[in-house]
């Protein structure tokens, strides 16, 4: 089975512009987060999905947004670009909203900003 | 607020065993986890613990101790594959999968 994919996998943005980066869930999984990981940090949430509705919002501004599709792929958009977006966003997929059950996390989309 | 400590970096022999520590302070606690992330990779699930108690699993093992806001994840037998950044996360909700994620332990394992 495949595991959660995300694409693209490498992209280069200058500041100002705006980005879009998608997931793909595991097959059946119904939620969908979002994670942002600067160099040397661990992952800081910035969504979670489920359903098509967004079930949690991290610390992030409204520049950041994200929408799940009914198929449960899940975008996720950044407005204004700025340096200190540069960061490795990962895509978690998981079978229900909570409850014990593990995320499963993608490769990462790796975003640099210049 | 919340507040997940793990020290920066170890260095061990392989063939050893090796305990990483992690505190924590949330406003809720509703499971810990254990991910192992390789350099440039995604993290990859290795345990999880929401009662008191060590849970064994091969050659990972961890200790959960919900009153004193900490936990521990044993590798035991090293081997080079082990070297790689330990994540240590912890979920406050129930009815949600967020995590907040410690700055994650660096292990280095040498012949």
């Amino acid at each position: 089975d495949a595991g959660v994919t995300q694409s693209p996998t490498h992209l280069i943005k200058t500041r100002g512009q705006h980005v879009t980066l998608r997931c793909s869930p595991i097959s059946g999984h119904k939620s969908v987060s979002w994670y942002q990981q600067v160099l040397g940090q661990g992952p800081q949430f910035i969504f979670q999905y489920y359903e098509k509705e967004e079930r949690g919002r991290g610390n992030f501004p409204d520049r950041f947004s994200a929408r799940q599709f009914p198929n449960y792929s899940s975008e996720l958009n950044v407005n204004a670009l700025l340096l200190g977006d540069s960061a490795l966003y990962l895509c978690a997929s998981s079978l229900e909203l909570a409850g014990g059950h593990e995320q499963y996390f993608g490769p990462g989309t790796r975003l640099t900003v210049t | 607020g919340q507040n997940i400590d793990q020290p920066t970096e170890m260095t061990a022999t392989e063939g050893a065993i090796v305990q990483i520590n992690c505190t924590y302070q949330t406003s809720g606690f509703n499971g810990l986890f254990w991910y192992q992330q390789h350099a440039g990779e995604a993290p990859t699930f290795l345990s999880y613990n929401v009662l008191d108690g060590l849970e064994e699993k091969g050659r990972f093992s961890s200790f959960l101790s919900r009153s004193k806001g900490y936990s521990y994840l044993l590798l035991k037998e090293l081997q080079m594959k082990d070297s790689a950044s330990y994540l240590c996360a912890v979920r406050e909700d129930y009815g949600n999968n967020r995590l907040a994620f410690g700055k994650g332990n660096q292990v280095v394992v040498i012949p």
